[in-house]
């Protein structure tokens, strides 16, 4: 049981280039999220979604775009990377009922 | 606006002493409350929660968190704390009412001294 993946674990981008991140995560969670996480700011809701086929926006969701295909995976796409988009970048997932959330392990990226 | 507040940047405290690591929050409804822990280079990993009932909760590693609903606090505690203990603590909130999302604060630096 591997809980909640991350890939890449690292990542540098040129401005203006393009990535996907992808989050996978085994428990058969219901939601999952996608935060950004800069010092001093704590953690930043980008995106969520709340089953297969749905995601809405959270507090900072300009920059990035987000697919739930299949209910296990939640990708967080960066179409144009821009310098202000380097942060830790962390998934989460949960079940309906309950509401704490898991943890996958980060992605760093860097947008020189 | 809802919010969390971790008033202190960072916490010292030395091995066998006990440790308080503050927050308080301003939302509607009945809130549920969390506290996570982040060791360096990891994600978050969730500590205890306080959803209805006993005022005192008690987690993971020994912590407990007290709720106060008159002074809109939650803060985490420890008997006696270890070196081990030293990480980022966070703490957050579901709003009542909301579907789910949580608030987070900014975080509280612990560190533990031998």
């Amino acid at each position: 049981n591997a809980g909640v993946t991350q890939t890449p674990k690292f990542r540098v981008l040129k401005t203006g280039q393009s990535m996907t991140l992808l989050c996978a995560q085994d428990m058969n969670h219901e939601y999952m999220y996608w935060y950004r996480q800069d010092p001093g700011m704590g953690l930043r809701l980008i995106h969520y979604s709340v089953g297969e086929g749905t995601t809405a926006k959270g507090e900072v969701p300009d920059g990035y775009n987000v697919s739930r295909l299949k209910k296990q995976n939640f990708l967080l796409g960066l179409e144009s990377a821009a310098p202000s988009q380097t942060s830790v970048y962390f998934c989460a997932s949960r079940r309906r009922v309950s509401y704490e959330q898991y943890f996958g392990p980060g992605t760093r990226l860097t947008v020189t | 606006a809802q919010s969390v507040a971790q008033p202190e940047d960072q916490v010292n405290v030395a091995e066998g002493n006990p440790l308080t690591v503050k927050c308080t929050y301003s939302v509607s409804g009945n809130p549920y409350l969390f506290w996570y822990v982040q060791y360096p280079n990891r994600g978050l990993q969730f500590l205890l929660k306080y959803i209805t009932g006993d005022n005192l909760v008690k987690g993971s590693y020994g912590f407990e968190a007290e709720f106060n609903k008159s002074q809109t606090s939650f803060h985490l505690k420890k008997p006696s704390a270890l070196v081990s203990d030293s990480a980022l603590y966070f703490c957050a909130v579901r709003p009542g009412g909301s579907q789910g999302n949580l608030i987070f604060g900014k975080g509280t630096k612990l560190s533990v001294k031998p």
